[in-house]
């Protein structure tokens, strides 16, 4: 049962433009929703994160939008750079408990 | 700087034989930390929550017997895959979680088995 779904495995971008990275839950428990960023042979770096009782949260280039009826959120990065390019881990958690749940991962690359 | 280190960073080794990856946190003294494995293409999985001076809490369908797990210090916890077999080869990533702040990974150890 994927709790975290990336629907899309793969996105493309040309510099300069907007990157949109889409996740979407199904465990109205979720309250906490964090974006990592993963390049090959390393561990996940921690990007930006968002409560439920927030709907949007930025951080300089980077923005996550929470939809909670929707149960979707999502990932802006405005202006993409080549340096963005890695893969995008959607995770979610419970307030009361640490446990994280990833999505599939989505592979962005930024074209210059 | 790295807040958490692994080692090691990669490891071939023979069908049968037991392999020990160690997770350490650098900054902080971590109660809680978190082993991971992931395929190719496929999403971190949570394998285990280890507990420092208690047994680790293993994810459902993760063989507690076969990846043994030891959390002796707060700053230390290690992971022993036993009995290594192909289908166990892998990314295996740990995470410390600090009070307050999100969880910090490790750099992975690449565990191949032939």
């Amino acid at each position: 049962d994927q709790q975290v779904k990336q629907n899309s495995p793969s996105l493309s971008v040309q510099e300069g433009r907007i990157s949109i990275l889409n996740c979407d839950y199904t465990n109205s428990m979720f309250d906490y929703f964090l974006w990592y960023k993963k390049y090959p042979a390393e561990g996940p770096t921690f990007l930006i994160s968002i409560s439920s009782i927030k709907d949007k949260n930025e951080d300089g280039r980077f923005t996550v939008f929470l939809n909670k009826s929707a149960k979707h959120l999502s990932l802006h990065i405005v202006p993409s750079q080549p340096g963005d390019s890695a893969v995008y881990f959607c995770a979610a958690r419970k307030t009361s408990g640490s446990r994280l749940t990833f999505g599939e991962g989505t592979q962005l690359t930024v074209n210059p | 700087g790295a807040v958490v280190s692994q080692h090691p960073s990669w490891v071939i080794c023979k069908s049968g034989t037991s392999v020990k990856i160690e997770c350490r946190s650098l900054d902080f003294q971590a109660t809680t930390m978190f082993w991971y494995r992931q395929f190719p293409k496929q999403s971190l999985m949570l394998m285990a929550t280890s507990n420092e001076g208690s047994k680790a809490t293993y994810e459902q369908g993760v063989e507690k017997d076969k990846f043994l797990i030891n959390h002796a210090s707060l700053t230390l916890s290690t992971l022993t895959v036993t009995s290594a077999h192909p289908e166990d080869s892998s990314f295996y990533i740990c995470s410390v979680e600090r009070v307050g702040a999100e969880q910090f990974f490790g750099p992975g150890t690449r565990l191949t088995v032939l």
